[in-house]
């Protein structure tokens, strides 16, 4: 079974410009999470998804974030504009809504983001 | 809101010591408490987790956490390491249906 599959894996780009991240979670699972670590920061919860409906973006930093899931398979977090201070490596995790609390969370390999 | 706090930023250790990564957490309901693994360029795996029952919980790879109610602890602990557990550890506790990440503890297993 694939697990969660993040893309880009790298990327780098200029100041200003627009981001896009991707997630396939694992099939099955209705629970889905962007996170973002920085040496900074740690791990931080930007925002999750239950059943494609967002419930907490209160972690997003700003209006340049926004997420979206349009089905149970596929979600995206796009950064416009990008700014150096946005250079961490995003993950994304799925699980399945009855065990998202017991902890049982499946990250992907995540996507690493630098801004220039 | 819920909260962890991994006092140690980096643990240096020889090869075949003990080691322990502390964790303390806060919250005045029941938690879940879980330990995750990160290895170099990877995502989060989950180690191990104390849901209920027996305070000592073992995971993955020989580790092995206390849940300690009275000093809100949940340290994990390997009594021989080896190279391969060089990684970043994450102490996490979940609120609601969400988990919220300590800032990690880098072990660093020297030969």
């Amino acid at each position: 079974d694939a697990g969660v599959i993040q893309s880009p894996r790298h990327e780098v780009t200029e100041m200003g410009q627009e981001v896009t991240l991707r997630c396939k979670p694992i099939s099955g699972h209705n629970s889905l999470f962007w996170y973002r670590q920085t040496m900074m920061r740690g791990l931080e919860l930007l925002i999750y998804f239950n059943n494609n409906v967002p419930i907490d973006d209160s972690g997003m930093p700003e209006d340049r974030f926004s997420a979206k899931m349009p089905n149970a398979s596929f979600s995206t977090l796009k950064i416009q504009p990008s700014e150096p201070r946005d250079s961490a490596v995003y993950f994304c995790a799925s699980s399945r809504l009855a065990s998202a609390n017991t902890g049982e969370l499946f990250f992907g390999e995540g996507s690493r983001l630098t801004v220039l | 809101a819920q909260s962890v706090t991994q006092l140690d930023s980096q643990v240096p250790v020889f090869e075949e010591a003990p080691v322990e990564l502390r964790c303390n957490y806060s919250s005045s309901v029941s938690v879940y408490l879980f330990w995750y693994v990160q290895y170099p360029n990877q995502g989060l795996q989950l180690l191990l987790k104390y849901l209920s029952g027996s305070t000592l919980v073992k995971g993955i790879n020989g580790f092995e956490a206390e849940f300690n109610k009275s000093q809100t602890s949940f340290h994990l602990r390997k009594p021989s390491v080896h190279i391969s557990d060089t990684a970043e550890y994450f102490c996490a506790v979940s609120e609601t249906d969400k988990l919220i990440f300590g800032t990690g503890t880098r072990l660093q297993v020297f030969p």
